[in-house]
């Protein structure tokens, strides 16, 4: 079953404009990680942020975690036509060990 | 460092072939997994390791086997291929597995189609 489930499936904006997506999990995590995936490639790691965090930034990332509604989001600044992927976030469901457990994604597309 | 590599990156199997993806990594990380990922469904954990001789089974194990005799190899094993097997495979590498707080390296996909 999925930990994470990120809202919308889909987001469309403008070149510059910024794009907000949300994940929100199940059980109690240890940290929860935000990926890219650009079309017919493999994913890559964004930014991390433990459960004692509440607000992380990367370049133009800005990632928050509110442990009491289980949930997060992912704020991508002045976007651009290049951030035009899939974003997924993953958690760990608070087991040592065990594996990252992915979201299904919003799908991004930033139009210029 | 190639990071992880996965082989084959295209396969057409008949229903019933046996075949084995490769996934090697040259990071010397300890953990290594198998997702695969289906359009609406993202990815799901096939099977997982925290070093060699260790495995473990994910979310969605049935019909594939998976061994960690090196570090650097974790191949998955697809025993009688089945349409619902087809599918984008990924192999992702981490090298902490405490809390898992290290960030998954991934391969670039295995594309997996079964007839």
């Amino acid at each position: 079953s999925q930990q994470g489930e990120e809202d919308p499936q889909a987001l469309s904006i403008q070149e510059g404009e910024n794009a907000t997506m949300n994940c929100s999990y199940k059980t109690s995590i240890n940290n929860l990680q935000w990926y890219r995936q650009n079309s017919g490639r493999g994913l890559v790691h964004l930014i991390l942020i433990r459960s004692n965090e509440r607000e992380k930034h990367s370049g133009r990332l800005r990632v928050t975690l509110d442990t009491s509604k289980k949930s997060s989001s992912l704020l991508i600044t002045a976007s651009r036509a290049a951030d035009t992927a899939s974003y997924f976030c993953a958690t760990d469901a608070g087991q040592a060990g065990t594996a990252l457990i992915f979201g299904k994604g919003t799908t991004l597309s930033v139009s210029s | 460092n190639a990071g992880v590599t996965q082989t084959p990156k295209f396969q057409v199997l008949k229903t019933g072939q046996s075949m084995t993806l490769q996934c090697a990594q040259d990071m010397n990380h300890e953990y290594m997994s198998w997702y695969r990922q289906d359009p609406g469904m993202g990815l799901r954990l096939i099977h997982y390791s925290v070093g060699a001789g260790i495995t473990d089974q994910g979310e969605v194990p049935n019909g594939y086997n998976v061994s960690r005799s090196t570090t650097e190899d974790f191949p998955l094993r697809l025993l009688s291929a089945a349409p619902s097997q087809t599918s984008v495979y990924f192999c992702a590498s981490s090298p902490r597995v405490v809390y898992n707080t290290g960030e998954l390296f991934f391969g670039e996909g295995s594309r997996l189609t079964v007839l």
